[in-house]
């Protein structure tokens, strides 16, 4: 496994504004996830990051909403714009480390007001 | 498209009770299929896998067997533990590797003393 941070673990933000949650591995890695776990629900996928090339959205998200940066093989950031309490929700992120295999960070829990 | 049916919660047992949660799935070819396991707060941790039909994943005493025929992948405990009390998400990923997960809706487990 690897040591996947995110940062920050928890939010709360006002409606209108803006939060980037920033998601940092220890190793190298080609593909990573950005999903979100809305309350009391599942977890959808928004978007796969992979550096060095756009990222690749989910039917019901887009990139003006949850703009997405994946500067190298390590990081990544998710920014979701001009909240409303629709998206207080967790964010969480992923990564590949062997084929096949997604391994999570501990989340970012926002809540809009 | 492929999806993922999960036994709806939520599931309330005693200590050293036996435990199985249903998961069947929809899906072309061969998926990989995972139990994740959501504690209190906390992020998404990778419980067990399979990655071909009849494999068998197991970890921390639970077990779950990749029936093709049936396309299942029960989640089973022979003795639960008061640590055991979570939310536990059925998924796969598609035949190929590098794709999102698509998770079940989660079944939430509480065990009492």
């Amino acid at each position: 496994s690897a040591v996947i941070s995110q940062k920050p673990s928890r939010d709360i933000c006002q409606r209108g504004t803006s939060l980037t949650i920033q998601c940092q591995v220890d190793s190298q890695v080609t593909m990573m996830f950005w999903y979100r776990q809305q309350p009391g629900q599942s977890l959808t996928l928004i978007a796969t990051a992979n550096q060095g090339s756009e990222a690749t959205y989910e039917s019901g998200f887009v990139i003006d909403k949850f703009p997405i940066s994946r500067p190298n093989l390590t990081f990544s950031t998710l920014t979701v714009s001009n909240m409303s309490p629709e998206d207080s929700s967790i964010y969480l992120c992923s990564v590949e480390l062997l084929k096949n295999i997604q391994y999570f960070g501990a989340g970012t829990r926002l809540s809009v007001l | 498209g492929n999806s993922v049916t999960q036994m709806e919660g939520p599931v309330t047992l005693s200590e050293e009770a036996f435990l199985t949660i249903n998961c069947t799935y929809t899906a072309t070819g061969y998926p990989s299929l995972f139990w994740y396991v959501q504690y209190p707060g906390e992020g998404l941790q990778l419980l067990l896998k399979a990655t071909k039909a009849d494999d068998k994943g197991s970890n921390k005493g639970f077990e779950a067997t990749y029936r093709k025929e049936t396309t299942s992948f029960h989640l089973e405990k022979g003795s639960v533990q008061v640590s055991d009390s979570a939310v536990y998400f059925c998924a796969l990923t598609a035949q190929g590797g590098s794709e999102k997960l698509v998770f079940g809706k989660g079944t939430k487990l509480t065990v009492n003393p």
